[in-house]
């Protein structure tokens, strides 16, 4: 089982609208790391979290760690399809580094 | 600035062969980290290399190896393949060792490895 559980698995949205991507853990995250891929290609470092309650924003994409630093969640405001990719949260985990499914945004123009 | 960069892009292997991928790091950065992303999920860690030695190893078996050279590149070993290791692997570099191998990491664009 994943230790770290993204929903949803996939989303298609329509240009300009809102959307929100959850990251999930059963254990406190101590580095919580949000990338972006491309189909077949490498991944894109987009944010790190750290603290609980920590909030960052990079152009039109918010990511936030919870305060029991178990869940952080990705949002980004009104969508474009260079937004389109695989979303991965990524997390410090028994000294390597864990990731998630990854969630796949399609933007419709 | 160059990136981290990989080769070969594709590979296409047979059952039972050995493969050799290569990484050269970003520029300035000295540990190199290996990722396996089979399709449709997330990168599995490897193992990382740092000052020429393995530092960490995730959960592999040892037909998988590495090598890391004294310009801090980096080749990845994978002896008696089998079919699921057809994968997209991911090289990663970073500078410095300070545990997992985590933040900032740069990624390469990945070798794409199909087993026959």
């Amino acid at each position: 089982s994943q230790e770290l559980e993204q929903s949803p698995q996939s989303l298609i949205v329509q240009e300009g609208k809102n959307l929100t991507i959850n990251c999930t853990s059963s254990k406190t995250l101590y580095g919580l790391y949000w990338y972006k891929q491309k189909y077949g290609e490498g991944l894109i470092f987009l944010m790190m979290l750290q603290k609980g309650g920590e909030e960052k924003s990079h152009e039109k994409i918010t990511a936030k760690l919870d305060e029991k630093k178990q869940q952080s969640s990705l949002h980004i405001t009104a969508s474009q399809p260079s937004h389109a990719g695989i979303y991965l949260c990524g997390a410090d985990m028994d000294n390597d580094m864990r990731f998630g499914a990854g969630t796949r945004l399609t933007v419709k123009p | 600035d160059a990136g981290v960069t990989q080769s070969p892009t594709h590979l296409i292997k047979t059952r039972g062969q050995q493969v050799t991928l290569r990484c050269s790091p970003k520029s300035g950065h000295d540990t190199v980290s290996w990722y396996q992303q089979a399709l449709g999920q997330g990168p599995q860690f490897i193992f990382q290399y740092y000052e020429e030695e393995e530092r960490q190893r995730g959960n592999f078996p040892d037909r998988f190896s590495g090598h890391q050279f004294p310009n801090y590149s980096s080749e990845l070993n994978v002896n008696a393949l089998l079919l699921g290791d057809s994968a997209l692997y991911l090289c990663a570099s970073s500078f410095g060792i300070a545990g997992p191998p985590s933040y900032e990491q740069y990624f390469g664009p990945g070798t794409r490895l199909t087993v026959t």
